[in-house]
């Protein structure tokens, strides 16, 4: 157990929906990163927030939106959903940003099915 | 941009050592890591190198060389257990210090 959380593990939607994914980092983490993984592929990086700041951004689709709260949860919001989107996202958290490396550590993943 | 290779897939037997191979090419690098991956389940660290040379870890190693662009984690005492995705990530400071690039992931099928 990585000590991440994230909520729903299972979603099933239709095209064309929005849905909300949520994620809590460890105790003591500043940084959450967003990641998503499609069948056979590698993972992909979203986002990354540090202390409720966006970071950096990877190739997140416009459709796509994520915030993190004061009380450092991440949620990320997808919309207009696709059968594309269907995919392992994963929430990752790590100590804190800037140039020292730190490991980041993974939650459990949520399974989006789009139909 | 970036670019990281490693094989699609290997397979070993049990009590045997694998070596899987990263090459990578960034325009920043600044360290490694590799992360195994149970099929459906999330990542999990394993190692980081940052300089060059071996970093071991019980049974498992990882190796760096900079200026070959080139890793290598290494799987001592194969168990079953071990069967799994071996991803490689980069980070390379021209795309964020904390941004890390994976590679596609090789899947190691361990057999008895």
């Amino acid at each position: 157990d990585s000590g991440v959380t994230q909520t729903p593990k299972h979603l099933i939607t239709a095209t064309g929906q929005r849905v909300t994914l949520r994620c809590s980092p460890r105790s003591g983490d500043l940084s959450v990163y967003w990641y998503q993984q499609s069948l056979d592929q590698g993972l992909q990086f979203l986002i990354h927030y540090y202390n409720g700041e966006e970071r950096a951004k990877g190739n997140i689709l416009e459709r796509f939106s994520a915030q993190q709260f004061p009380d450092l949860h991440s949620e990320l919001n997808l919309s207009s959903l696709e059968l594309g989107d269907s995919a392992l996202y994963f929430c990752a958290s790590s100590v804190a940003s800037g140039t020292t490396a730190y490991e980041q550590y993974f939650g459990p993943g949520t399974r989006l099915t789009v139909t | 941009g970036q670019n990281i290779d490693q094989p699609t897939e290997m397979t070993a037997t049990e009590g045997a050592i694998v070596q899987i191979n990263c090459t990578y090419q960034t325009s920043g690098f600044n360290g490694l890591f590799w992360y195994q991956q149970h099929a459906g389940e999330a990542p999990t660290f394993l190692s980081y190198n940052v300089l060059d040379g071996l970093e071991e870890k019980g049974r498992f190693s990882s190796f760096l060389s900079r200026s070959k662009g080139y890793s290598y984690l290494l799987l001592k005492e194969l168990q079953m257990k071990d069967s799994a995705s071996y991803l490689c990530a980069v980070r390379d400071r021209g795309t964020g210090f904390q941004k890390l690039v994976f590679g596609t992931g090789t899947r190691l099928l361990v057999s008895p």
